[in-house]
């Protein structure tokens, strides 16, 4: 079946430093790919996606480039801030014969400290 | 405002009850979505509906029940069947048919079982 692996975490940095939370996944199809952000106590957003092979999704300094050769989709920031602290989610869609059903990572706790 | 609303956001029963989780959403959405995450834990997916009258198992169904009269509500009663019923349930909802939709979350309600 389909499935997705994220990097352990928890992940701490600094302040400006740079991001990358790493994903890869397996899929029988062609799935579509996202990344979600949950903060504390809260439910998920949506913070990008990508569609097809090689299409890059990009939202709030964040940006993710869909690389079927390589099974991936890591997600990556050049600057964190304080504020970006949260738990990140990378998920696949099932495909059109399941509708829009997501396959979730077990997510990355990062946090950043002034 | 349109969105999706759980209430209430925390819920405490006694082992042996039914509870009845909410959710409610005006975004017009056909398809939607209820989710288990425990602490550490990706998204599991208990049932799904893709249409009113009509829903899913998900992944982790057994314990679980739901109803979809509506296109607007969608709840979720946790049964005194289900061996670990406390975590964060998460109910979200999406566009269906043709093509990929991201899905959009409520925020979530944390019932506890004691």
């Amino acid at each position: 079946g389909n499935s997705v692996t994220q990097m352990e975490g928890p992940v701490t940095l600094s302040e400006e430093a740079f991001l990358t939370i790493n994903c890869t996944y397996t899929a029988t199809g062609y799935p579509s790919l996202f990344w979600y952000v949950q903060y504390p106590g809260e439910g998920l957003q949506l913070l990008l996606k990508a569609t097809k092979a090689d299409d890059k999704g990009s939202n709030k300094g964040f940006e993710a480039t869909y690389r079927k050769e390589t099974t991936s989709f890591h997600l990556e920031k050049g600057s964190v801030q304080v504020s970006d602290s949260a738990v990140y989610f990378c998920a696949l869609s099932e495909g059109e014969t399941s509708g829009s059903r997501l396959t979730f990572g077990e997510g990355t706790q990062l946090t950043v400290n002034p | 405002d349109g969105g999706i609303t759980q209430s209430p956001k925390y819920l405490f029963r006694k082992e042996g009850q039914n509870v009845t989780l909410s959710c409610e959403q005006n975004l017009n959405h056909d398809a939607m979505y209820w989710y288990r995450q425990d602490p550490g834990q990706g998204l599991r997916l208990i049932y799904y509906s893709q249409i009113v009258n009509d829903f899913q198992k998900g992944d982790i169904a057994e314990g679980y029940s739901v109803s979809r009269e509506k296109k607007e509500s969608f709840p979720l009663t946790v049964t005194s069947a289900q061996k670990n019923p406390t975590a964060f349930y998460l109910c979200a909802s999406s566009t269906s048919g043709q093509g990929t939709y991201e899905q959009y979350f409520g925020p979530g309600t944390r019932l506890t079982v004691t």
